[in-house]
C-alpha cells in the first residue's frame, strides 16, 4: 500500500545547525514534492516545491531535495533559529487530474536557543 | 489580499448530529480542498471542488459531504457524527487544481469536538 514516512519523534537541535528532515515514500510515483510548516494550532504553510525532474531546490536558509530512485527527499534549514520550531510536513502529488496532496504525519522541529 | 477564511473556529456536537463547516478561498482561487487533522492519522484529503464540481474524493464514508458556490465558496457537511469525527478540519484553496502543482493556501482550521 501507499505510505509516507516522516520522522514521528521530535527532532532537537541548537540554533545555528542544521536540521535535516527526512521523507520516504513507498509506492508512489510523485510528479512533485512540497514540504509545508504548521505551527500548533494553525494550518500549514506553504514552503518549497521540488519536481521529479529536479534534484535540489533552495530558498534563503531552505533547501530541499529529492531522490526518486530512493523514493526520498530531504529538507534542510541551515543556520537554524528558535523561531524554525514547528511542525514541517511532506506532501505528494501525482500530477493533474489527480488526488490532491498526500500529506505524510510531519515532524516536529524544535531549535534550542 | 484576504487569506482563506474557515467558520467557526470552534465547534462542540454530540454524536448524531450533523455539522456543516464553510470555508471562504482567497479571491481569485477556484479550488477548494478540505483535510481532516488528527494526531492519529495526521492530514488526510477529504475532497477537492473546483467550479462547483466535485473533482476529488478521499477515503471516507458518505457522511462526509461537501459543495461549492459559484463565488467559489465551499462548506462541507458531516451527517450522524461519531466520536471520532473530533479533529481539525482544514480547507485550503488553490488558483488551480491542487493536484496541478499549485500552491495550496490552508486556512486556520475548525476544530471540531464530539461528546
Amino acid at each position: 500500500s501507499q505510505k509516507i514516512e516522516q520522522n514521528s519523534e521530535a527532532l532537537n537541535i541548537q540554533e545555528g545547525k542544521t536540521a535535516t528532515l527526512t521523507c520516504n515514500y513507498t509506492n508512489y510515483s510523485p510528479a512533485y514534492l512540497q514540504w509545508y510548516r504548521q505551527d500548533p494550532g494553525r494550518g500549514p504553510v506553504f514552503l518549497l516545491l521540488i519536481r521529479e525532474n529536479e534534484k535540489e531546490k533552495r530558498k534563503e536558509r531552505l533547501k530541499v531535495t529529492f531522490d526518486t530512485t530512493l523514493k526520498q527527499s530531504l529538507f534542510h534549514i541551515t543556520a537554524s533559529q528558535p523561531a524554525d520550531s514547528a511542525t514541517y510536513l511532506c506532501a505528494l502529488g501525482q500530477g493533474a487530474g489527480r488526488r490532491a496532496l498526500t500529506f505524510g504525519s510531519g515532524t516536529r522541529l524544535q531549535v534550542q536557543p | 489580499k484576504a487569506g482563506v477564511t474557515q467558520t467557526p473556529r470552534y465547534l462542540i456536537k454530540t454524536r448524531g448530529q450533523q455539522v456543516t463547516l464553510s470555508c471562504s478561498p482567497i479571491s481569485g482561487h477556484r479550488s477548494v480542498s478540505w483535510y481532516q487533522q488528527t494526531p492519529g492519522q495526521g492530514l488526510q484529503f477529504l475532497f477537492e471542488y473546483f467550479s462547483e464540481t466535485q473533482r476529488n474524493k478521499g477515503n471516507f464514508p458518505g457522511r462526509f459531504s461537501g459543495r461549492q458556490f459559484s463565488n467559489s465558496r465551499s462548506e462541507m457537511n458531516v451527517s450522524t457524527l461519531e466520536l471520532g469525527d473530533s479533529a481539525l478540519y482544514l480547507c485550503a484553496s488553490s488558483r488551480g487544481l491542487a493536484g496541478a502543482q499549485e500552491t495550496q493556501y490552508f486556512g486556520p482550521g475548525t476544530r471540531l469536538l464530539v461528546l
